[in-house]
């Protein structure tokens, strides 16, 4: 069965930094894509970040571009987005999200990043 | 300001064929395949369309998806009570390199 596990979020304040991990399991993981997917209070959902199944490619939304990190450890079937200069529009559920493009969609359960002083 | 226009809301009698428009242009929708989200409040989004029209294992065919140019569409038939949710297309951009959202569409079944 496929799993997507996000953890650490909580409560940040407005500069301070977060790192979100994502645990993979039942897939091979270094075959896929990844993506971060967030949804703020009351917002729609908003694209965050894509790494390739080999880490060569990466994207980011304008709104992160520059703060965010995405990464992976294909050994530790762990994705992983470090965030840092966070800001109150940061406030959001986070989501981890498999390569949707084939047509199978596997999501995490979200954690939710809070920036406030 | 998503750069994929939905219309805020659509609603429909139980039974009725409800359609949800995605608007975009050249480099999105007009270039690259568009993706469609079902989305429950509290639950993870669910991927009701790929590739502009096909169908992920497990949805059921009432859902279908076209796409026409820098425009695409969702088809709900034989709405049901539990198809009141949150819709959501999506296209990669080609100039901006990034997956974006349309604002999203809800679905209100009278």
């Amino acid at each position: 069965e496929v799993q997507l596990v996000e953890s650490g979020g909580g409560l940040a304040k407005p500069g301070g930094s977060l790192r979100l991990s994502c645990a993979a399991s039942g897939f091979t993981f270094s075959s896929y894509g990844m993506n971060w997917v967030r949804q703020a209070p009351g917002k729609g959902l908003e694209w965050v970040s894509f790494i390739s199944s080999s880490t060569t490619y990466t994207a980011y939304a304008d709104s992160v571009k520059g703060r965010f990190t995405i990464s992976r450890d294909n050994a530790k079937n762990s994705l992983l987005l470090q965030m840092n200069s966070l800001r109150d529009e940061d406030t959001a559920v986070y989501y981890c999200a498999r390569d949707w493009t084939t047509g199978e969609d596997y999501w995490g359960q979200g954690t939710l990043v809070t920036v406030s002083s | 300001q998503s750069v994929l226009t939905q219309p805020p809301s659509v609603s429909g009698a139980p039974g009725q064929r409800v359609t949800i428009s995605c608007s975009g242009s050249s480099p999105n929708i007009g270039s690259n395949n568009v993706y469609w989200y079902q989305h429950l409040p509290g639950t993870a989004p669910k991927l009701l369309i790929y590739r502009n029209n096909q169908r992920p294992s497990g949805v059921p065919d009432r859902f279908s998806g076209s796409k026409s140019g820098t425009s695409a569409s969702l088809a709900i038939s034989g709405l049901r009570s539990e198809d009141e949710a949150d819709y959501y297309c999506a296209a990669w951009d080609d100039s901006l390199s990034v997956h974006v959202f349309g604002a999203g569409t809800k679905v209100t079944v009278l």
